[in-house]
């Protein structure tokens, strides 16, 4: 098993520009997370799926936007970057209640 | 609401001293309480979780946390730290109270130095 993969590693981005962040898992779980981390503030939930066709808003979706048409991805979406979006973001996925992360996407919006 | 609060966001030790990482929660509901590890460039690993059964946690790598409700603590201790324990380590509860969705509240974070 794969795990939790995430997609790209590292990404340099314009202010305006749009980018994928892609996050996948092979362990069929249904429940699956995105958190950003800044320095010194530990991780912050973005949105978070239950299911395929379900998601919903975390405590800092302003900026983002997800789908998850299937059980195994759950892609994360900036339509016009903007600085305050640098950060570090990391997939999870879970079933009970351990949630498994990937490696994270370093993100750098200049 | 749930918090999370870490107490100390660098921790420095020398190797073969006990390690302790403090962690204060707030919870309308019987909390569930996780500590992650995080190595430079890398993702979170569990490193041991309370879920209403043993006080007593014990963990990978030789970690061990206690959960005291009349404190509403979960600090993290291992008795001996070595050179590879230094990282990142997070206390984190979960909102598994509404709804079930599973959603985890960090702590800010605190590092763990350890010094030949």
């Amino acid at each position: 098993n794969a795990g939790v993969t995430q997609t790209p590693k590292f990404r340099i981005l314009k202010i305006g520009q749009s980018m994928t962040l892609q996050c996948t898992q092979d362990m069929n779980h249904n429940y699956m997370y995105w958190y950003r981390q800044d320095p010194g503030m530990g991780l912050k939930l973005i949105y978070y799926s239950v299911g395929a066709g379900i998601t919903d808003k975390g405590e800092v979706p302003n900026g983002y936007n997800v789908s998850r048409s299937t059980t195994e991805d759950f892609p994360l979406r900036l339509e016009l970057a903007a600085p305050s979006q640098t950060s570090v973001y990391f997939c999870a996925s879970s079933i009970g209640e351990t949630q498994y992360f990937g490696p994270g996407t370093r993100l750098l919006v200049l | 609401a749930q918090s999370v609060t870490q107490l100390g966001s660098h921790v420095s030790v020398s190797e073969g001293a006990l390690v302790l990482l403090r962690c204060n929660y707030s919870s309308s509901v019987p909390p569930y309480l996780f500590w992650y590890v995080q190595y430079p460039n890398q993702g979170l690993q569990l490193l041991l979780k309370y879920t209403s059964a043993a006080t007593l946690v014990k963990g990978i790598n030789g970690f061990e946390a206690e959960f005291k409700k009349s404190e509403t603590s979960f600090h993290l201790t291992k008795p001996s730290a070595h050179m590879s324990d230094a990282a990142e380590y997070f206390c984190a509860v979960s909102d598994h109270g509404s709804g079930n969705t599973g959603k985890l509240i960090f702590g800010q974070g605190t590092t763990l130095q350890v010094k030949p």
